[in-house]
């Protein structure tokens, strides 16, 4: 089992929907998580970190599940200009780099 | 601005030449950098974190003698590919915390390197 795992998509949506992401991590004693966007050939650019009680930026909103091992994203209102694809990072106890899920591509379409 | 730089941004290289790769931090002090490779549409795979002053610790799989790491100063990481085939092409990307009173321990990600080996 991988240790990041997410749903490759890709999510077609239209332009306003809400669209909804989940990355799910296999260490439980993972310590840290974040959100990460990367537009095609750049790199990834943090978009949020992921705190317990959950925690919102805007039309973004992220949230944490410990006892599931997963963490999601929600993006309210989408824009053409969200189309990306979104990267869930995992840090875990001890080690200092960041683990990524193979991302998942999401096309607003006008 | 950039306060983690990778150069080059682009290169293309002949099988069995060796390209080298920098990373800079631009604004603050890492002692430990993290040199990824993403093939597209494939996540992010860390291959090593970079060490100053000390050895490299390489991830499982990756060969310490074809990717030689170097991080001789606080603000400069080097990643050399050696004897680059055509199955090295790849996105490089670096990256490094920094861990300066207030910084709050972000990671910032160079703006990574495109490697094509013909």
């Amino acid at each position: 089992r991988k240790e990041v795992e997410q749903d490759p998509g890709p999510f077609n949506v239209p332009e306003g929907a809400t669209v909804a992401f989940n990355c799910t991590y296999s260490n439980s004693a993972s310590q840290s998580f974040f959100w990460y966007r990367q537009d095609c050939r750049k790199e990834p650019k943090l978009l949020m970190s992921v705190y317990s009680s959950g925690n919102e930026d805007g039309r973004f909103t992220a949230q944490l599940n410990r006892a599931s091992q997963y963490i999601s994203l929600l993006i309210r209102d989408s824009k053409l200009s969200d189309s990306a694809t979104y990267l869930c990072a995992v840090k875990g106890t001890g080690r200092r780099a960041l683990t990524f899920g193979s991302g998942t591509r999401l096309q607003v379409q006008p | 601005g950039a306060v983690v730089s990778q150069h080059p941004s682009r290169v293309i290289c002949k099988s069995g030449t060796s390209v080298k790769i920098e990373c800079r931090s631009l604004d603050f002090q890492a002692t430990t950098m993290f040199w990824y490779r993403q093939f597209p549409k494939k996540s992010l795979m860390l291959m090593a974190t970079s060490n100053e002053g000390s050895k490299a610790t390489y991830e499982q799989g990756v060969e310490k003698d074809k990717f030689l790491i170097n991080h001789a100063s606080l603000t400069l990481s080097t990643l050399t590919v050696t004897s680059a085939h055509p199955e090295d092409s790849s996105f490089y990307i670096c990256s490094a915390r920094d861990l300066g009173q207030g910084a709050g321990n972000t990671i910032y990600f160079g703006e990574g390197s495109w490697l094509t080996v013909v």
